[in-house]
């Protein structure tokens, strides 16, 4: 069975500083990974993906995310958060490409 | 490029009464539509998968027939929730799946419909 843990629901950073979301998934298969972000009132917008190929994947607004098979991670970061990103984003892992399973999300909060 | 529409944004009913929920892809064909639940504070979970012209694929433990999904077009998707009562209360959000990105594993997302039983 598939499942994802977002470790912590709400992170706060200050403008300007390192953004790291954590996203860890269970999977019998080699999995595809997502990261979505919602901003309040929105659909969920992609970020980035990883199917195959390279594990550092870079994604829209300046967000990354590397997938590490060994510690079943796909973290989020950026190097400098803006105002602009203060959202909730959500990991997703697929095996088949119809059935997502979805982390809690996290609640990004950026300091002015 | 890539938008999907959902009507309404929110609705209240009362309990016993059915809502249809409507999703739509804007500017793209979609053979294969999702729809998820939403709880506060929890995950999205696929509800059913909803294929153009044929019947849905539904989840463990999502009851078929409260849940009525016809997917009569290549842009139309709708959810009808039947006989609603208060439990049924959440945010409702569907997906869609371009049909030139079929092997992309892409699904683009619709804003969401709040319905609230009372």
């Amino acid at each position: 069975a598939q499942s994802v843990t977002q470790l912590g629901s709400h992170v706060s950073v200050s403008e300007g500083a390192l953004v790291l979301l954590r996203c860890n998934y269970s999977s019998s298969v080699p999995p595809y990974l997502f990261w979505y972000v919602q901003y309040p009132n929105q659909g969920l917008q992609l970020l980035l993906k990883y199917t195959t190929g390279a594990t550092l994947v870079k994604g829209i607004n300046g967000f990354e995310a590397e997938f590490k098979k060994s510690e079943t991670s796909f973290h989020l970061t950026k190097p400098s958060a803006h105002m602009s990103d203060a959202a909730e984003y959500f990991c997703a892992v697929s095996e088949d490409g119809n059935q997502f399973y979805f982390g809690t999300g996290t609640s990004l909060t950026v300091i002015p | 490029g890539a938008v999907v529409s959902q009507h309404p944004s929110w609705v209240i009913c009362k309990s016993g009464t059915s809502v249809k929920i409507e999703c739509r892809s804007l500017d793209f064909q979609a053979t294969t539509m999702f729809w998820y639940r939403q709880f506060p504070k929890q995950s999205l979970m696929l509800m059913a998968t909803s294929n153009e012209g044929s019947k849905a694929t539904y989840e463990q433990g999502v009851e078929k027939d409260k849940f009525l999904i016809n997917h009569a077009s290549l842009t139309l998707s709708t959810l009808t929730v039947t006989s609603a009562h208060p439990e049924d209360s959440s945010f409702y959000i569907c997906s869609a799946r371009p049909n030139r990105l079929a092997s992309s594993y892409e699904q683009y997302f619709g804003p969401g419909t709040r319905l609230t039983v009372t």
